[in-house]
C-alpha cells in the first residue's frame, strides 16, 4: 500500500523569504501522480501545484516549485517570496496511474509566515 | 459555477443518532469522493464514485454509507452515529479522463460532532 509522509508538523518563515516543505512516499508504482495542496484557514482545499512521475522536469507554478526525486521517492515544496497569504496546512498527495482512484495524503505541515 | 457545495457547514448529533450529509457539483465531473480530515492525520478516502451507479470504499469506509444515483449529487449516510465519527467531511469531484490526471476540486467541508 502506498503512503506518503510529511516529517514537518510546522514550519514558519518570514515575509519574502524562501521555505521547502518535505514530502517523501512509498509505492511500488511506476507511474504515477504528486499533488501539493493548500488549506488556508477558511478550510478550502485549493491545488498548488502537480507533478507526473515519468517527466524528469520539476514542475513550477509562479513562486511555488517542487523538487522531485524518483529514486528517491521525494517531493518536496519550495515557495519562494512568502507571503502572508501563504499561510496555511499544506498536504502532499499520491495517485497512482493504473487503475488508480484512491489518492493518499500526508498528514500535512502547517506553515506560519512572519510579518 | 456553483463548483462544489456541501450541506449542512455544521452539525451536532447524538450518538445513535442517522443523518446525510449532502454534496453536489456542477461540473459534470464523473468521479466524486467522500473524505475525513482528523487532526495530524490528513485526508483520509471514505468512498468514491466513478459514476452514476457505480460506488466503492476507500481506506475508512465503516459506519457510512454512499448512493450515486445522479452525476450532480453523492451523499454520505451515517447509519448510527459514533463520538469516533467527529471530524471535518470533505466532498471532492474531478474529471476522469485515461492518465487519471487530475485536479481535485473540493466543497467547503462540514463539520460534524458527535457528542
Amino acid at each position: 500500500a502506498q503512503t506518503v509522509t510529511q516529517s514537518q508538523p510546522e514550519m514558519s518563515v518570514q515575509e519574502a523569504e524562501t521555505v521547502t516543505l518535505s514530502c517523501t512516499y512509498d509505492t511500488s508504482e511506476n507511474n504515477y501522480y504528486l499533488f501539493w495542496y493548500k488549506q488556508p484557514p477558511s478550510r478550502q482545499m485549493i491545488l498548488v501545484i502537480r507533478q507526473e512521475a515519468y517527466k524528469q522536469q520539476n514542475a513550477t507554478e509562479n513562486r511555488f516549485s517542487v523538487n522531485f526525486q524518483k529514486a528517491a521517492k521525494s517531493f518536496s515544496l519550495k515557495i519562494s517570496d512568502s507571503q502572508l497569504g501563504d499561510t496555511a496546512m499544506y498536504f502532499c498527495a499520491f495517485l497512482r496511474n493504473t487503475g488508480g482512484f484512491k489518492t493518499i495524503f500526508g498528514a500535512g505541515t502547517r506553515l506560519f509566515v512572519k510579518a | 459555477n456553483a463548483g462544489v457545495t456541501q450541506t449542512p457547514k455544521f452539525q451536532v448529533l447524538k450518538t445513535g443518532q442517522s443523518m446525510t450529509l449532502q454534496c453536489a457539483q456542477d461540473m459534470n465531473h464523473e468521479y466524486m469522493s467522500w473524505y475525513r480530515q482528523d487532526p495530524g492525520m490528513g485526508l483520509r478516502l471514505i468512498h468514491y464514485s466513478v459514476g452514476a451507479g457505480i460506488t466503492d470504499q476507500g481506506e475508512v469506509p465503516n459506519g457510512y454509507n454512499v448512493s450515486r444515483s445522479t452525476t450532480e449529487d453523492f451523499p454520505l449516510r451515517l447509519l448510527s452515529a459514533a463520538p469516533s465519527q467527529t471530524s471535518v467531511y470533505f466532498c471532492a469531484s474531478s474529471y476522469i479522463l485515461e492518465s487519471s490526471y487530475n485536479e481535485q476540486f473540493f466543497g467547503p467541508g462540514t463539520r460534524l460532532t458527535v457528542l
